[in-house]
C-alpha cells in the first residue's frame, strides 16, 4: 500500500529565509509525487510534481522539490518564504496512472514578518 | 485548463435531510473522479473513487448507503449525504485526473455544516 509522511506538524521560519517542508513516501513501484497547498477554506493549488526524469522539480511561486530515491523523500524547499506562503502544505503520492492520490497529513507553514 | 466546478462552497442543513454535492469539469472529460473529505487541520482522506457509467468503488469504512455517488456522464459527478447527521459536517472536497502527465486537478471544496 502506498503512504505518504509528512512529519512536522507545522514548519516555523522566518521572512526571507529558506524553509523545507519535509516528505517521505512509501509506495510499491515506481513513485509520482505531489505538492499542493491549501488556504483556509480553500481547495488544493498545485504546486509541483515528479512523475519522472530530474530530481529537482521546479513549481510555481518559486518553489521546489528534489526526489530522492534512496531516502525515498521528497522535501518542498524554497529559497526565500515570504509571509503569503503561510498556509497548509500538502505531500501526496500515487503508484499507477489514473488512481487517487494519497496524502500526507499536511505541514502547517507559518512565515513571521 | 482542466478546471473542476464545485457547487455548492457550503451549505447548512437539518439532521436528517439529505444534501447533493456536485463536481463538474469545465473544460475536459473526467471519466474518473475522487471524493475526498477533510477534517479541521487534518489531511484529506479518499472516501471513494467514481467512474464515468460504473459504480462508485468506496475506501473501506466509508457508508456506501450514506454518501452515494453518481458519475452519470464525463463531466458531472454528485455525492449525496444522505440522512445527514451532525457528525457528517465537514469539508467534501472533488477531483479529477486528466491529460497523459498525470495532472489532478480540485474542485473548491464544499463545506457542509449539518445542525
Amino acid at each position: 500500500a502506498q503512504s505518504v509522511a509528512q512529519p512536522e506538524d507545522q514548519v516555523n521560519v522566518a521572512e526571507g529565509n529558506p524553509l523545507t517542508v519535509k516528505c517521505t513516501y512509501s509506495v510499491s513501484g515506481n513513485p509520482y509525487l505531489f505538492w499542493y497547498v491549501q488556504y483556509p477554506n480553500r481547495g488544493l493549488q498545485f504546486l509541483l510534481k515528479y512523475i519522472t526524469g530530474d530530481n529537482l522539480v521546479k513549481g510555481s511561486y518559486g518553489f521546489e522539490a528534489e526526489f530522492n530515491k534512496s531516502q525515498t523523500s521528497f522535501h518542498l524547499k524554497k529559497p526565500s518564504a515570504l509571509v503569503s506562503d503561510s498556509a497548509l502544505y500538502f505531500c501526496a503520492v500515487r503508484d499507477q496512472a489514473g488512481t487517487a492520490l494519497i496524502f500526507g497529513k499536511g505541514t502547517t507553514l507559518s512565515v513571521s514578518s | 485548463g482542466a478546471v473542476v466546478s464545485q457547487h455548492p462552497s457550503r451549505v447548512i442543513c437539518k439532521s436528517g435531510t439529505s444534501v447533493k454535492i456536485e463536481c463538474r469539469s469545465l473544460d475536459f472529460q473526467a471519466t474518473t473522479m475522487f471524493w475526498y473529505r477533510q477534517f479541521p487541520k487534518k489531511s484529506l482522506m479518499l472516501m471513494a473513487t467514481s467512474n464515468e457509467g460504473s459504480k462508485a468503488t468506496y475506501e473501506q469504512g466509508v457508508e456506501k448507503d450514506k454518501f452515494l455517488i453518481n458519475h452519470a456522464s464525463l463531466t458531472l459527478s454528485t455525492l449525496t449525504v444522505t440522512s445527514a447527521h451532525p457528525e457528517d459536517s465537514s469539508f467534501y472536497i472533488c477531483s479529477a485526473s486528466f491529460g497523459q502527465g498525470g495532472g489532478y486537478t480540485f474542485g473548491s471544496g464544499t463545506r457542509l455544516t449539518v445542525v
